[in-house]
């Protein structure tokens, strides 16, 4: 069975600090792939990052920065110097090749960034 | 840049009322996706389908039904709208990939209220 935890549930933080947030994933496959996402007060998901299984290189990309680590089994985000803009709920999400894209998602990190 | 639309931002419907969700996709992707996302519980997918006219049931298909004619459309069914039902329900598409997977783009959701 796979699964994808965000143990989670809301955090807050005052502008400006690095927060990250937490994605822990189940799986027997050796083949797969990880996401995250950002869904803003609007309501839609915004695809943030795919990482597959074999590429264990971490990510930076302006303030954010993803940490993938088998041996863990853990795909962690930060967002350093974080803004109010920041502010909005973040899935992580795991799936399979030749299983339709079928995505398995987490329950999500509730993120908000004090001013 | 893909667009993914839905019909209606929000709808309220009565019990028993039968309820169609229309999800339109301009990139010309083969796999497109319903999700309903309720508090707690982050995203859970009711069905998904990776060409015209094919269907795969999701986590939850109970009490829906899909329909897909044409590639760039993918309808949700509520045969008959029940209370439990009322929740947010998103639409996603994405390129087939075979031995790899692709990330999903978001429609900005229907927030559907069943009275």
């Amino acid at each position: 069975a796979q699964k994808v935890t965000q143990a989670q549930t809301e955090i807050s933080v005052v502008e400006k600090e690095d927060v990250t947030l937490d994605c822990v994933y189940e799986t027997r496959d050796t083949t797969y792939y990880l996401f995250w996402y950002k869904q803003p007060p609007s309501g839609e998901l915004v695809f943030l990052i795919r990482r597959n299984s074999f590429d264990e290189q971490n990510e930076i990309s302006g303030r954010y920065s993803w940490n993938f680590q088998k041996s863990t089994s853990s795909f962690n985000f930060t967002i350093t110097a974080s803004q109010v803009v920041d502010s909005a709920v973040y899935f992580c999400a795991l799936t399979y090749p030749n299983t339709g894209n079928q995505f398995y998602f987490g329950t999500g990190t509730s993120l908000t960034v004090i001013p | 840049d893909v667009k993914v639309t839905q019909s209606s931002r929000y709808l309220v419907k009565r019990t028993g009322e039968k309820v169609f969700l229309e999800c339109v996709q301009d990139m010309d992707h083969e796999n497109m996706f319903w999700y309903r996302q309720d508090p707690g519980l982050g995203l859970r997918l009711i069905y998904f389908s990776y060409d015209v006219k094919m269907k795969e049931k999701g986590d939850i298909p109970e009490g829906y039904s899909v329909s897909r004619e044409k590639k760039e459309r993918f309808s949700l069914i509520l045969e008959s709208a029940s209370t439990n039902q009322t929740s947010m329900y998103l639409c996603a598409s994405s390129l087939f990939g075979l031995a790899v997977t692709y990330e999903q783009y978001f429609g900005p959701g229907t927030r559907l209220t069943v009275t």
